[in-house]
């Protein structure tokens, strides 16, 4: 079965930096699209950056862009997501998230890891 | 990139049914059918119910249906039951090549 798993939060002072990983399993991760997906405390869903499934693109939201990076390994199975100078509103639950269907791009996300709390705060 | 506008909260009694707006602009609901929408229970990860903008993915129940009409994305939920208390999201593809998600409705079944 489809399983994602992240890791890498956790408490970090404003302007540090952090790398999350998100290790999947049970399905061929090279063939999709995948995603970061993040959810501040009693806040609602925001969408953070997209990688294509062989790495060449990725875009990013505005509110992260030039500050975080997506990328992916795929003999590793496994995306991450580097985040640099980080800000005190940076802080939210942090899921990766697989894209619907082999090769898609923004059709949904059907399978997401638990969540990896991130929290910006000195 | 702003976010797609939902109503902050909607609610019904059980059997009746309801329907969720989520109304974008004709950078993303507007071009792609690439809609999608998801149901999130306190301290769990969001489930997604509807791809591409009415299509259910298998093992979602029939009672949740969705439509677009030009800008605006909606999710119908009929014979509203206590389960289906949650928080109602959407998403869109837009033409930078990344999502939107909507800012969420809170469902209150009375």
């Amino acid at each position: 079965q489809v399983q994602l798993v992240e890791s890498g939060g956790g408490v970090v002072q404003p302007g540090r930096s952090l790398r999350l990983s998100c290790a999947a399993s049970g399905f061929i991760f090279s063939r999709y699209v995948m995603h970061w997906v993040r959810q501040a405390p009693g806040k609602g869903l925001e969408w953070v950056a997209v990688i294509s499934y062989d790495g060449s693109d990725k875009y990013h939201a505005d509110s992260v862009k030039g500050r975080f990076t997506i990328s992916r390994d795929n003999s590793k199975n496994t995306l991450y997501l580097r985040m640099n100078t980080l800000r005190a509103e940076d802080t939210a639950v942090y899921y990766c998230a697989r894209d619907f269907e082999e090769h898609s791009h923004g059709k949904g996300f059907r399978h997401w890891g638990q969540g990896t709390l991130v929290t910006v705060s000195s | 990139q702003s976010a797609l506008t939902q109503p902050a909260s909607v609610s019904g009694s059980p059997g009746q049914s309801i329907t969720i707006s989520c109304t974008g602009t004709s950078s993303d609901i507007g071009v792609y059918n690439y809609v999608s929408w998801y149901q999130q229970h306190p301290g769990k990860a969001p489930k997604f119910i509807l791809y591409d903008v009415s299509n259910r993915p298998s093992g979602v129940s029939n009672r949740f249906s969705g439509s677009k009409s030009g800008n605006t994305a909606s999710l119908t939920i009929s014979g509203l039951q206590a389960e289906d208390e949650a928080d109602y999201y959407c998403l869109s593809y837009t033409t930078s090549s990344t999502l939107v998600f909507g800012g969420g409705t809170k469902l209150t079944v009375l």
